[in-house]
């Protein structure tokens, strides 16, 4: 069956570092991915999504690209502040599979001033 | 903009006893969904509804129930409560098949003593 597979946690980096937060999934056909983020406290909120293969998603100076070469769909962003310190899900929903939407474990940040 | 509203949003259970928690949707949404969280295992579905009077297992289905009897709740329960259920517990919804954002409630915080 499909499944996502994310880095594990915590991932731990000073304020304006570099960050890749690495996903690859497994699906039989053409699914959308999902970046989620959760705040502490909070439900899931959504980061930035692709819906095709190529296709780059962004947001909040977060991008990733559908790689259907590699079944990737990494998380990156130039530099990280304090206030991006939260769980990150990487996630995948398959149109022609009733729509179940499929989570990694997510991967914990913590971002240091 | 309510959204996704999850009632309670904190409940402490003895074994044996049982509840109800419920989801409530105000975007018209056809799709919905229980997930569960807990440490180191992401959010796994318990069950989900790609419909009004429609219901289906996800991947850990047992001890619970759901029904959706309209098309904006969507209730879970539990019948005789097992420690082994203390978890967070997450509602969300979708409008339509893949690639569709799914919005997330705050979640239940349910402890099973």
């Amino acid at each position: 069956g499909n499944s996502v597979t994310q880095m594990e946690g915590p991932v731990t980096l000073s304020e304006e570092a570099f960050l890749t937060i690495n996903c690859t999934y497994t699906a039989t056909g053409y699914p959308s991915l999902f970046w989620y983020v959760q705040y502490p406290g909070e439900g899931l909120q959504l980061l930035l999504k692709a819906t095709k293969a190529d296709d780059k998603g962004s947001n909040k100076g977060f991008e990733a690209t559908y790689r259907k070469e590699t079944t990737s769909f990494h998380l990156e962003k130039g530099s990280v502040q304090v206030s991006d310190s939260a769980v990150y899900f990487c996630a995948l929903s398959e149109r022609d599979r009733d729509d179940k939407i499929i989570f990694g474990k997510g991967t914990r940040l913590h971002i240091l001033p | 903009n309510a959204g996704v509203t999850q009632t309670p949003k904190f409940r402490v259970l003895k074994t044996g006893q049982s509840m109800t928690l419920l989801c409530a949707q105000d975007m018209n949404h056809e799709y919905m969904y229980w997930y569960r969280q807990d440490p180191g295992m992401g959010l796994r579905l318990i069950h989900y509804s790609v419909g009004e009077g429609t219901t289906a297992k996800g991947e850990v289905p047992d001890g619970y129930n759901v029904s959706r009897l309209k098309k904006q709740n969507f209730l879970l329960g539990l019948e005789s409560a097992a420690p082994s259920q203390t978890s967070v517990y997450f509602c969300a919804s979708s409008d339509r098949q893949g690639g569709t954002e799914a919005f997330f409630g705050q979640g239940t915080r349910l402890t099973v003593v």
